[in-house]
């Protein structure tokens, strides 16, 4: 399975707004509206931050948002805050029951 | 609390066999589709199989079919992995997780368990 190309790093200010984008094709970004994205702490299990695309769950700060546009998805922290220095990982379904993820962005709060 | 614990993770010497555990706690397990997905030492997330409510529903990843077995124990609560056949690009940290169905995303994640093969 193919991985998801995401940039190696991000980072921004507190405050300011860091978007990472993730690229795919037409069969799986751009083929279902079954995105998500992950938060990973060093030595810490992923979190769900956002699903289908641009759902967030419960608890998750509204800071966090998503977007699609083609084979191209993206997340956006407005107002990056110090906590939010993690690594993320978009996730797509592929079809015929296959999820492939993200190469994984390392966020740096300056 | 809803949760998953993983274990079985160690040292194996490549060609070998492991079996991962994932033990729920605080939902129907048996509800949820249930997937394990690794991290290779400084890498990426890759997802490597997943097991609906029913046992037979079963998918790999193409780097691990034939090689690894999913399976889950509903009265017990518990998922499985055995892996055979062991390579050194098999070492990774082995998380389990749960969706409800084969659409919805990986919304619970366990604390994962390292599994290193090595000589």
């Amino acid at each position: 399975q193919s991985v998801l190309s995401q940039p190696p790093s991000a980072s921004g200010s507190p405050g300011q707004s860091v978007s990472i984008s993730c690229t795919g094709t037409s069969s799986d970004v751009g083929g279902y509206n079954y995105v998500s994205w992950y938060q990973q702490h060093p030595g810490k299990a992923p979190k769900l931050i956002i699903y289908e695309v641009n759902k967030r769950p419960s608890g998750v700060p509204d800071r966090f948002s998503g977007s699609k546009s083609s084979n191209r998805a993206s997340l956006t922290v407005s107002g990056i805050q110090a906590e939010d220095e993690a690594d993320y990982y978009c996730c797509s379904y592929a079809g015929s029951n296959n999820y492939v993820f993200g190469s994984g962005t390392k966020v740096t709060v300056l | 609390q809803e949760q998953l614990v993983e274990s079985g993770g160690g040292l194996v010497k490549p060609g070998g066999s492991q079996r991962l555990s994932c033990a729920a706690s605080g939902f129907t397990f048996s509800d949820y589709y249930m997937r394990w997905i690794r991290q290779a030492p400084g890498k990426g997330l890759e997802w490597i199989s997943y097991i609906g409510s029913s046992s037979w529903n079963t998918k790999y990843a193409d780097s691990v079919k034939g090689r690894f077995t999913i399976s889950r124990d509903d009265a017990k609560n518990s998922l499985y992995l055995q892996m055979n056949s062991l390579r050194v690009e098999d070492t990774a940290v082995y998380y389990c997780a749960r969706s409800y169905t084969i659409y919805d995303p990986f919304e619970i994640w366990g604390l994962g368990t390292m599994v290193t093969v090595s000589s």
